[in-house]
Formats: C-alpha cells, sequence, structure tokens
C-alpha cells in the first residue's frame, strides 16, 4: 500500500517548451502533495505545496508562473514546466500525504528526469 | 531556523563493517524524524521514521536509528554493511501537524569497499 506514481519517469524537451508532469496516489487520497526538485548530488528543494482543491503554495524564489501545479483531486496532482529552459533539467519528486495516517508521514514517488535541451 | 545537518557528505565502509550516519536537526518542538535511502536515478525509499515512544527505531534491511532529544541527534547505524547498501542517505525532519513538507538534509553518501 501506500504507493506513488509519477509519469512520466524521464522526459527530454527542446527549450521553449512546456511539460506537465503527473503524481498519482494509487492506493490512497492524497489532501496533500509536495513537489521537491533535486538537482545532481544535492538534496531536496521544496518547491511547493498542493491542497488539493486550493491553490499551491509556493516557496520563496520558485516561479509560480512558471511551474503551474493543479492539484484537481485526492489522487492526482500535476506540476507543468511552461517555456522550459536548460536550467529547468532536473530531478523533480514528488511525494503525498496520506490523509488518514498518523502524524506527518510522506510516500514520495520515484521521480521524473527532466532534462531540457 | 529549522534545519538538518548531516555533517558527512561521503562516507567509504569496507564490506561487513558497522556503520553510523550522522543526523543532527534544529526545530522549534519535537519534530518527526525520518531517513530515506536513494539509488542513483531513483526516488526515495524510506528506512524508518519515528514519530513518538521508543528511542530506537528498527527500520528496513537491517537498519537501526537512535533519537536523542538532549543532542538533537538521530543516527543511523547498520551492524553489517552489504556492498548493495551503497547509495545516498538522507535524513529528514518534520512538524508533527499535518501538511507540511518535509526538510531533508544535504544527504551522505555511502561507498561500500570489498
Amino acid at each position: 500500500g501506500a504507493v506513488v506514481s509519477q509519469h512520466p519517469s524521464r522526459v527530454i524537451c527542446k527549450s521553449g517548451t512546456s511539460v506537465k508532469i503527473e503524481c498519482r496516489s494509487l492506493d490512497f487520497q492524497a489532501t496533500t502533495m509536495f513537489w521537491y526538485r533535486q538537482f545532481p548530488k544535492q538534496s531536496l528543494m521544496l518547491m511547493a505545496t498542493s491542497n488539493e482543491g486550493s491553490k499551491a503554495t509556493y516557496e520563496q524564489g520558485v516561479e509560480k508562473d512558471k511551474f503551474l501545479i493543479n492539484h484537481a483531486s485526492l489522487t492526482l496532482s500535476t506540476l507543468t514546466v511552461t517555456s522550459a529552459h536548460p536550467e529547468d533539467s532536473s530531478f523533480y519528486i514528488c511525494s503525498a500525504r496520506f490523509s488518514g495516517g498518523a502524524g506527518n508521514e510522506q510516500f514520495f514517488g520515484p521521480g521524473t528526469r527532466l532534462t531540457v535541451l | 531556523a529549522q534545519s538538518v545537518t548531516q555533517p558527512d557528505i561521503h562516507i567509504t565502509v569496507s564490506e561487513g563493517a558497522s556503520l553510523e550516519l550522522r543526523c543532527n536537526y534544529s526545530y522549534g518542538a519535537t519534530p518527526y524524524l525520518f531517513w530515506y535511502v536513494q539509488s542513483p536515478g531513483q526516488g526515495l525509499q524510506l528506512l524508518l521514521k519515528y514519530f513518538s515512544g521508543d528511542t530506537l527505531v528498527q527500520g528496513i534491511k537491517g537498519f537501526e536509528a537512535e533519537f536523542k532529544r538532549s543532542q538533537s541527534s538521530f543516527n543511523l547505524r547498520k551492524p553489517s554493511v552489504h556492498w548493495s547498501d551503497a547509495a545516498e542517505y538522507f535524513c529528514a525532519v518534520g512538524a508533527r501537524q499535518a501538511g507540511t513538507a518535509l526538510i531533508f538534509g544535504k544527504g551522505t553518501t555511502l561507498s561500500v569497499s570489498s
């Protein structure tokens, strides 16, 4: 149980295009999902907190117009990187909080490797 | 400020030897504590977590961690390392209230020599 999937696992796109990444909780409902970004050999940095049915909360320095987050259902959140540029190349990981779980346990997706040419 | 410190960037251990990865945190209240492992190009796998109760926590793959409130530490240990344990290890803290993100340390890369 408590599986989180991400799609796609790897994407390569041209500069200027938009890319959508999906994060799904497969066997539980998640009122809150989180989007992290990880640069090579570095830790995970929180980008935004996504709550079902409401606007995402972005961390300081993260452009909300560039990284569009939609959390339309209790099992799906999407991150759209708009007008992607090479500096957006990174490993994007989502996590989902199990609504009925103890405390603040979160389950992580396998990540999406974005490469912008 | 809330933060997690993993003092060791890279550790090399001989196969079969014991391992301890250090984690110190700075947090306003008693946090939830986690250890995750990440293999290259992969997502995070939860090794163990501490919410409350017994301060010595057992996890998967033979790992354990001990919460020491007085030292603000949550060090990860394993008595005998296997070559397959080579990976990146992240310590993380989170608030007790739901809906808040985790704060991660910078990670420790573990190499295992034969």
